[in-house]
């Protein structure tokens, strides 16, 4: 079975660009959460989606912001790039956690943005 | 104070020692306890999971988790060179209206051989 797959494994952009990062789930997970790691900060969460809907956003400016198709796959897309947002950003999937039981998290490779 | 503290370590040890790891926790919100393994360059692999107070055990790995103190703990015996990484403590819950799944900043572990 396939795990989690993000794409591209890694982008070099300016500053001021746009970069837009790419998710695929686990086969039957709805959710999807996005964190970024940068040297030193540990995983910082980003957006929390599931069933096509944002349910959660940590703390990051609205340039930080994404979306979820209806085959549950996921784009999160980084506007004004700043040099600061230079970091491995990672993709997990989940089924969704419902109140009363655990569920696990399954995390893909990353996409290691790096911004000159 | 933040929500999980995990000291960042780094932590290195002789191949075959007992190694511990460790986590507080402030949001009584968390119910599930995971850790998780990084290796250099790779995203997170899940190692072990819980929810409730007490040990549980896999292999050379033990977890354990103590709710009342808030803070929760991954055994690693006769410790391996392969056992080298960083170890990211999580823990999740539904808290303020949402779920949460938040990570501590990892501990960075070296087994000599």
């Amino acid at each position: 079975e396939a795990g989690v797959t993000q794409s591209p494994t890694h982008l070099i952009k300016t500053r001021g660009q746009q970069a837009t990062l790419r998710c695929s789930p686990i086969s039957g997970h709805t959710s999807v959460y996005w964190y970024q790691q940068a040297l030193g900060l540990g995983l910082q969460f980003l957006l929390w989606y599931d069933e096509g809907e944002e349910r959660n956003r940590g703390n990051f400016p609205p340039r930080f912001s994404g979306r979820q198709f209806p085959n549950y796959s996921s784009e999160l897309n980084v506007n004004a790039l700043e040099l600061e947002d230079s970091a491995l950003y990672l993709c997990a999937s989940s089924l969704f956690p419902a109140r009363t039981a655990n569920t696990e998290a399954f995390f893909g490779q990353g996409t290691r943005l790096t911004v000159v | 104070q933040k929500e999980v503290e995990q000291d960042p370590g780094p932590l290195s040890v002789p191949e075959g020692a007992i190694v511990s790891l460790n986590c507080t926790y402030s949001n009584s919100a968390f119910q599930y306890f995971m850790w998780y393994r990084q290796y250099s360059r790779k995203g997170p692999e899940l190692l072990m999971y819980t929810y409730s107070s007490g040990n549980k055990e896999d292999g050379r790995f033990t977890a354990q988790v103590d709710k009342s103190s808030k803070y929760i703990s991954l055994f690693i015996r006769d410790s391996q060179p392969s056992d080298s990484a960083t170890y990211l403590c999580a823990m999740s819950g539904w808290g303020a209206g949402s779920y949460q799944l938040t990570f501590g900043k990892g501990t960075k572990l070296s087994v000599i051989p």
